[in-house]
């Protein structure tokens, strides 16, 4: 079974410009989670769905950010306009709802960097 | 709020020794989950082993071990006869009512042969 696909693996940007990170979710998942990685605030949550729904988006870190599940098997996360501070590991998690534990699946990630 | 606590920054252990990797937590919720996730440097999130905050047992997975105690609030991970393979990031993590995530700051393992 393929996993948790996300697009594209490195991104190198000029401050200023947009970003849009890619995530296709194991297929049958009905939560998908996007997190941020960085070496001064580690592991974080920046907004989850279910049924392509947003239920908590209290993690991202401001308006620069914004995060879309048209369908079932695609989530896209944009930054516009992009700052150097933006620069992290952006990760792509998806679960199912019901049985134990709740296991997210993570995707590889994508690194961004912003110049 | 949640708060989960990885004290230990890093850890060198022998090859085919065992190791125990620390984690605290924090929650006034009586119904949560406790997860350990591997990131080798290759930088994937792996998924290692749960403990429901009811079960009665200790979790365990092949190596992996999880020796829970809830009036500690600790939910500590013991890897067994360690690999080279093992040398990795390990990340304690806690879900409360919701789906949300939060992870603790992480623990580098570096196995020596």
């Amino acid at each position: 079974d393929a996993g948790v696909i996300q697009s594209p693996r490195h991104e190198v940007t000029e401050m200023g410009q947009e970003v849009t990170l890619r995530c296709k979710p194991i297929s049958g998942h009905d939560y998908l989670f996007w997190y941020r990685q960085t070496m001064m605030r580690g592991l974080e949550l920046l907004i989850y769905f279910n049924n392509n729904v947003p239920i908590d988006d209290s993690g991202m870190p401001e308006d620069r950010f914004s995060a879309k599940m048209p369908n079932a098997s695609f989530s896209t996360l944009k930054i516009q306009p992009s700052e150097p501070r933006d620069s992290a590991v952006y990760f792509c998690a998806s679960s199912t709802g019901g049985g134990k534990p709740y296991e997210q699946y993570f995707g590889p990630g994508t690194r961004l960097t912003v110049t | 709020a949640q708060k989960i606590t990885q004290t230990q920054p890093g850890m060198f252990v022998q090859e085919k020794e065992a190791v125990t990797l620390d984690c605290t937590y924090d929650t006034s919720d009586p119904s949560y989950g406790l997860f350990w996730y591997k990131q080798p440097s290759s930088g994937e999130m792996i998924f290692l082993i749960y403990q429901g905050s009811y079960d009665q047992q200790n979790a365990t997975e092949g190596r992996y071990s999880l020796n829970f105690q809830k009036a500690r609030k600790s939910a500590n991970l013991v890897i067994s006869a360690s690999q080279l393979g093992d040398s990795a990031m390990y990340f304690c993590a806690m879900r409360v009512y919701d789906y949300k995530l939060s992870f603790g700051a992480g623990t580098t393992v570096t196995v020596r042969a």
